[in-house]
């Protein structure tokens, strides 16, 4: 595997189901983030992570749960979702720290999700 | 203000004509700036990056950033129906990795 992997690609739930997303970057980064994109809609910035600690929580309903276990994986927990969570949901990768280029950010193919 | 002003478009173009897509920013600590294209359905995936004022080129990709009017933009030559896609603007500070995106341009490159 190369860059950032995404599973599941697509997911359809009911409102009351409890499902994970996962996120997995082989870049060698420290850096993570999950983005909402719901449709013809800008990216979204939901949580961001450095070295593990969750750095940036943008006002997101307790509804979702990220979860960063080491620097290279990244979870989402999803529970009692909403219709309007439908979207698509990006992860993506960057360095951590000062300096022109250490934000670069590497997306992932993303999880398509639609909430019933 | 928005932070990242881009026009929504669409952008139309011929195929084979050079195609200017522009983003102002607000922040003047931004020091870090990025064109990333994204095709429908699908992740946006990084073309350039460019940090220091003046023009760097990559391919038919030119970008161009002018701090002091708080401008960049991406030129595309030639370009082809594959080009078609909405591109995203964003910035980042010298301090923290956060990136601030731009809500994009639709380009639509007809043959």
């Amino acid at each position: 595997e190369t860059g950032v992997t995404q599973t599941p690609r697509h997911l359809v739930m009911g409102m009351t189901n409890k499902k994970s997303l996962k996120c997995e970057q082989h870049l060698g980064h420290n850096a993570m983030y999950w983005y909402k994109q719901s449709a013809k809609k800008p990216l979204e910035l939901m949580f961001v992570y450095n070295f593990k600690e969750q750095t940036e929580n943008n006002s997101v309903p307790s509804r979702f749960s990220p979860e960063c276990p080491n620097s290279s994986h990244l979870f989402l927990h999803l529970h009692t979702l909403q219709p309007e969570d439908s979207a698509l949901y990006l992860c993506a990768s960057s360095q951590a720290g000062r300096g022109a280029g250490v934000n670069t950010q590497y997306f992932g193919p993303g999880t398509r999700l639609t909430v019933l | 203000q928005k932070e990242v002003e881009q026009n929504s478009g669409p952008l139309s173009v011929p195929e084979g004509a050079i195609a200017s897509l522009n983003c102002t920013y607000s922040d003047r600590g931004s020091q870090s700036f990025f064109w990333y294209r994204q095709y429908s359905g699908k992740s946006p995936e990084l073309i350039m990056s460019i940090y220091s004022n003046g023009d760097k080129e990559d391919g038919r990709f030119t970008a161009q950033l002018n701090k002091a009017s708080q401008y960049v933009s991406l030129l595309i030559r030639d370009s082809q129906p594959s080009d078609s896609a909405t591109y995203l603007c964003a910035l980042g500070r010298e301090y923290g990795n956060k990136l601030v995106f731009g809500a994009g341009t639709i380009l639509r490159v007809k043959s």
